[in-house]
């Protein structure tokens, strides 16, 4: 069965400060990986996603996220923090089958300080 | 950019009512979805249909729950006797090929009493 894993329920960053979020997984095959951002009263937002190719990926809103097979990883990472970043985060991993599914990781709560 | 639209935003009803939870997909796509969040716990997966019928679903999809799209449009979730454990954020997603970016709604709030 596949299953993600967020480490960190929470993570408070400054302004312009990095940020890495963590997500690890588990799957018998190849994965598809993704990252989702949930604002206040809305709904997921796909930030970006994995297939193959390029284990490196870049995103929307400035993210990227590195596919590290070896380590079953895929954080994401922002070089410079917006406030408007504060938001939850949510790692996914789905399979290329008839429904292919989603399974959600338990998300990262980031909070930006000033 | 398109959006999936959910109705209501929030529902309140009593334990063993039964309740419709309405989304409205983006015209083109053809696979549709449903997942739910427990406050505090993960989203998780309902179930997934295309082609007018369920191609997968999960354990927590049992007999009280029903999905159909009547009218080619809407895509509804029925819950035929609410439970308190179905308290949750209902989200409709949905894409149109497979391989697609996955769309979602902002959700309804459901809340059994």
């Amino acid at each position: 069965a596949q299953s993600v894993t967020q480490p960190d329920i929470h993570i408070t960053v400054s302004e312009g400060a990095s940020l890495e979020l963590r997500c690890n997984y588990s799957y018998g095959a190849t994965p598809y990986l993704f990252w989702y951002v949930q604002s206040p009263g809305q709904g997921l937002q796909l930030l970006l996603k994995y297939f193959s190719g390029d284990t490196l990926v870049q995103g929307i809103k400035g993210f990227e996220a590195e596919f590290k097979r070896s380590q079953s990883s895929f954080n994401l990472r922002k070089p410079s923090v917006h406030w408007s970043d504060a938001a939850e985060y949510f790692c996914a991993v789905g399979a290329q089958a008839a429904g292919n599914k989603l399974t959600f990781g338990g998300g990262t709560r980031v909070l930006v300080k000033p | 950019e398109p959006e999936v639209t959910q109705t209501p935003s929030h529902q309140v009803t009593q334990m063993g009512q039964e309740v419709i939870l309405r989304c409205v997909p983006i015209s083109n796509h053809l696979y549709f979805y449903w997942y739910r969040q427990i406050l505090g716990q993960k989203v998780e997966f309902l179930v997934s249909f295309y082609n007018n019928e369920i191609s997968e679903k999960s354990e927590i999809f049992d007999d009280q729950f029903s999905v159909e799209r009547p009218d080619g449009s809407n895509f509804t979730l029925k819950i035929r006797s609410t439970k308190l454990e179905d308290s949750a954020m209902y989200f409709c997603a949905g894409r149109v090929g497979i391989n697609e970016k996955l769309f979602f709604g902002s959700g309804t709030q459901l809340s059994v009493l």
